[in-house]
């Protein structure tokens, strides 16, 4: 499969506690986008990178939570000091910077916090 | 920011009858609308796409079309089938500014054989 891999696809943990989640991207990719997807909802967007750089962070994403891309290709996730309502579905993308891009998505992390 | 309203928010219809769905947006700079298709548990999967300088595009039984006047777009899916049943999300964006995508709340489309 070449498309956008997350790992792991489900998580559970106890509230207060750290977890992180890797995306790697469409090796062509060099946008990268995490989102958040709640039951009934659409996704929200949390943040981007180009290449290494993150261009752009919603005000979803709060200072528990920090995001890094350091060498342009697989990005984490972590979410500190988890609390009930980080419970969700955490979606990687991938796109090109062609005049055609699209969003491609990954299957996403299943987070439960206890 | 962008404010996408989708409706309806369900939506039964019977095997070959067609499907419309329908979105407005509230950034007159939004310039790139997407629709995906999510099936329970799966991602969500593109599955037509519109760029504001065309007002519609068709990929075989589905189109979308898009209105920059009145700031709405619409997905038109016809003869459906029962394995068009899925949540259907529409999206839109300033792709000068990156593809940080706004959705719509989606809609549960449901086709009985």
């Amino acid at each position: 499969d070449t498309g956008v891999s997350q790992n792991p696809r489900h998580k559970i943990t106890k509230r207060g506690q750290n977890v992180t989640f890797r995306c790697d991207p469409i090796s062509e990719h060099n946008r990268l986008y995490w989102y958040r997807q709640t039951l009934g909802q659409g996704p929200e967007f949390l943040t981007y990178f180009q290449n290494e750089a993150q261009l752009e962070k919603s005000r979803l994403l709060s200072d528990r939570f920090s995001a890094e891309r350091p060498k342009g290709s697989f990005s984490t996730l972590e979410i500190q000091r988890t609390e009930q309502g980080d419970s969700a579905m955490y979606l990687c993308a991938s796109s090109t910077t062609d005049l055609n891009e699209k969003l491609f998505f990954g299957s996403g992390t299943q987070l439960s916090v206890l | 920011g962008e404010n996408v309203e989708q409706h309806p928010s369900t939506l039964s219809v019977q095997e070959g009858d067609s499907a419309v769905i329908k979105c407005t947006y509230s950034d007159s700079a939004s310039n790139y609308f997407p629709w995906y298709k999510q099936e329970l548990g799966k991602r969500p999967q593109l599955i037509i796409d519109i760029r504001s300088n065309v007002g519609e595009k068709k990929d075989q039984r589905i189109a979308v079309t898009l209105n920059k006047t009145a700031k709405h777009f619409s997905l038109h899916i016809t003869e459906t089938q029962p394995e068009d049943s899925a949540v259907y999300f529409c999206a839109a964006t300033n792709s000068n500014s990156g593809y940080a995508l706004n959705f719509g709340k989606g809609t549960s489309l449901l086709v009985t054989p």
